[in-house]
Order: C-alpha cells, then structure tokens, then sequence
C-alpha cells in the first residue's frame, strides 16, 4: 500500500529564514510525487510537481528515491507563503494520496 | 472563476438525512474525485470515478454514494451510515492523460450535522 507522511503538523519559521517541509513515502512502484498548497481561503492548488524538477515561487523539491522522500526547500521564507502544504504520491491507478499535511507560518 | 463548482458552500444536516453534494466541472476531464479533509488528517479519498457510468472506492468509503451519469457532474451522497459527516468536502478532477497531471480542486463544500 501506497503512504505519504508529513511527520510537522505545524513549521513556524521567521521571515527569511530557510524552510524546509519533510515528505516521506512509500510505493512499490515508480513515484510521482507533487506539492500542492492551500492559501487561507484558497482553493488547493498545485504548487510543483518532480518530473518538472521547476521552482515555483522560490520553492524547489528534489526526489530521493534512496531516502524515499521528497522534501520542499526555500532559502527565504516570505510571509506570504505562509500557508497549509500538502505532499501527494500519484500511482498508475491515477489516484493520489495525501499526507497530512504542513501548516507554515512565517513570522515578521 | 470557472473550471470546478462545487455546492452548495455551507450544508447543515439534520441527524438520520441524507444530503447530496454536487460537484461540476468543465474541463473536459475524464477522473473525478471526492476527498474529505479533516483537520490533522490531511484529504482522504471517497470515491473516484475514471468514466462515466464508473467509479471505485476510496480509502474511506462507509456511508457515502456516488453516481457518474455524465462526465461534468459527480454528485456525493452523504448518507444516515456515515457516523461522522461533519467535515470539509473536496471534489476534484484531472484529464487522467497520465501521472503527471495536475488535480484540479473545487472550492469544497463545508457539512456540519446538528
């Protein structure tokens, strides 16, 4: 069975100051594996996904299939990313799973 | 604000009725998904549905139903069954092209029994 965790329910981190969300998983198969991100009062919405290895917004996540975890990094928080991080395996069935979720707040 | 609609925003349920959730989405996508996310608990799945006239299980299935009669709609029935309903409601959908793509969420539907 397919299992994603996100071991910090909350990140309380001070303006500027790097971040960085744990997201562990587990698959027998080839994972692909995206961040997606809820703004207060916003939808969720997709923030990046590995096989574009891209950086949205500063943020960057790299795939270590070794450690089987997909961790989101930014060298700079800003208040505005403050916000609840979800962490999502997607299997060849096209159903994801979610971990629990990261709150972070950026503090002034 | 187009792309995925859900309603209504805020449901209140009496204890013992059923209530239906309704979820529609123009994107032309295939799969469509129902998630119930509780605090701490992150979104878990209900159902999903790949095509019309189809749909599966999800991890938390007891006491809800579902239908897919057309590609647009995926309508969740919370039923009398479902001992704990109170919970923030979202739909979901992708084009189901392959595992890269993004899901799309509605805006959630917030269900509180009384």
């Amino acid at each position: 069975a397919q299992r994603v965790t996100q071991p910090e329910k909350l990140l309380s981190v001070f303006k500027g100051a790097p971040v960085e969300l744990k997201c562990n998983y587990s698959y027998s198969g080839s994972p692909e594996l995206f961040w997606y991100v809820q703004y207060s009062r916003q939808r969720l919405q997709l923030l990046l996904r590995h096989i574009s290895r891209e950086s949205i917004k500063g943020f960057t996540a790299d795939l270590n299939k070794g450690e089987t975890s997909f961790h989101l990094k930014k060298p700079f928080a800003q208040e505005e990313d403050s916000a609840m991080y979800y962490c999502a395996l997607h299997n060849a069935g096209n159903m994801l799973t979610f971990g629990g979720g990261t709150r972070l707040m950026v503090k002034p | 604000d187009g792309g995925i609609t859900q309603s209504p925003k805020y449901l209140f349920r009496k204890e013992g009725q059923n209530v239906t959730l309704s979820c529609e989405q123009n994107l032309n996508h295939d799969a469509m998904y129902w998630y119930r996310q509780d605090p701490g608990q992150g979104l878990r799945l209900i159902y999903y549905s790949q095509i019309v006239n189809d749909f599966q299980k999800g991890d938390i299935a007891e006491g809800y139903s579902v239908s897919r009669e057309k590609k647009e709609s995926f309508p969740l029935t919370v039923t009398s069954a479902q001992k704990n309903p109170t919970a923030f409601y979202l739909c979901a959908s992708i084009s189901g092209q392959g595992r890269g793509d993004e899901q799309f969420f509605g805006p959630g539907t917030r269900l509180t029994v009384l």
